[in-house]
This record gives C-alpha cells, structure tokens and sequence, in this order.
C-alpha cells in the first residue's frame, strides 16, 4: 500500500463545476495535510493546509480531513481553466526526529471552458 | 504565502563542472530546507534534507559527495551539483518550512548538462 494514494485521474469537469480530489494515507499518526498546485513546468504552490478533522475553506478551496478514515480531500468550486494543473496531496511523515512531506501521485485535473 | 527564492532559474553547463544553486527564505527564517529533483512527467523525488548549521540527511540512494548542501543561515541553503554529467540533468527544486510545518517551494532549477 502506498504511503500516500490519489485517484491519478485524469480528471475533467466543465467551467463552473465542483472538482473534487481525494487522498488516503496509511501513518494514522500523521498530524499535518496539505494540498499543492503544480502547473506544468513549475514548482508546487501550497494552496491549503489541515491539521484539524473537519472543514477550511479559503475562497473557492474547501479542504476536508477524517482522520479516523485516514481521508483529506479538496474541493474546487466554480472550477476555471486557470485551475487546469496537477494537485499534490500531502502529508507529513515523522520518522524519529525527522518531518518530511510525503507526496501522492498527483491528480491531473482539467477545466474545460 | 511566504516565499522562496531560487537562484540560477536555469543553467547549461559541460559535463565535468560544478554547479552550484542557491535557495532562499526571502520572508520567514528556516531551519531546515528541503532539495528534489524532478525529471519530466514523474513525482517530485527528495534528495536531501538541509539543516542549519548541520550536516544534510540524504535519502538513499543520493550521493552525497555529488550533492553537495550547505545550510549556512536560517535563510539560505546552497546545492552544488559537482563534476555534473548528462544524467544529472534535471529539474532541481528546493523547499523551506516555516514554523506553521508549512513546506513552501521555491520557482526551481532547471539543469542542463551538455
């Protein structure tokens, strides 16, 4: 099982729609979640971050965490062409007095106009 | 969000020299940095974990002695790519985490060895 697992997609929804990513992960200790944006070509852009069950939106972001599930997933609202990117789930792994992120696969999503 | 620099954006070297590139926290100090690599349509891969004013963690695998990290400030982590070949060309992108346990990337850069 991998330590972080994403739908790898690709996924595609229509301009105005709700995109909706998900995540699991297997370190049931894991305390911080964190979703990155990475166009093609760039470097990832964090653009949420959970450490709490629950809901956080930031505009059109909604992040949500179940730990007991192991689940984070993120959701885009009124999805623009401009989000149009790879979407990076992840996590942080403590190994002894290390953190280090460990990232899924990657969601491929596009927004058709 | 806070930022991260990284300097050259680009390089194109011949096969034998050294590069080196330079990360920086321009808004929050951090104490430890963070350097992958990433080559065309694949994950981000860690090499090295960067600590101020200790030796780098390297994951396995990663030559130390050809990746060469300095962590001489709370703002500034440096990798230098030593008697850089073909092989090592790639897209070079560092992170620094502020105290919040947010990672933050800085723009990457991309080597070329000739």
């Amino acid at each position: 099982q991998k330590e972080v697992e994403q739908n790898s997609g690709p996924l595609s929804v229509p301009e105005g729609a709700i995109a909706s990513l998900n995540c699991t992960y297997s370190d049931r200790v894991s305390q911080s979640f964190f979703w990155y944006r990475q166009y093609s070509g760039k470097s990832p852009e964090l653009i949420m971050s959970i450490y709490s069950n629950g809901d956080k939106e930031d505009g059109r972001f909604t992040a949500q965490l179940n730990k007991a599930s192991q689940y984070v997933s993120l959701l885009i609202r009124d999805s623009q062409p401009s989000d149009s990117a790879t979407y990076l789930c992840a996590v942080n792994k403590v190994t002894g007095s290390a953190r280090q992120l460990t990232f899924g696969s990657g969601t491929q999503l596009t927004v058709l106009p | 969000g806070a930022v991260v620099s990284q300097h050259p954006s680009w390089v194109i070297c011949k096969s034998g020299t050294s590069v080196k590139i330079e990360c920086r926290s321009l808004d929050f100090q951090a104490t430890t940095m963070f350097w992958y690599r990433q080559f065309p349509k694949q994950s981000l891969m860690l090499m090295a974990t960067s600590n101020e004013g200790s030796k780098a963690t390297y994951e396995q695998g990663v030559e130390k002695d050809k990746f060469l990290i300095n962590h001489a400030s709370l703002t500034l982590s440096t990798l230098t790519v030593t008697s850089a070949h073909p092989e090592d060309s790639s897209f070079y992108i560092c992170s620094a985490r502020n105290m919040g346990d947010e990672q933050f990337f800085g723009p990457g850069t991309r080597l070329t060895v000739l």
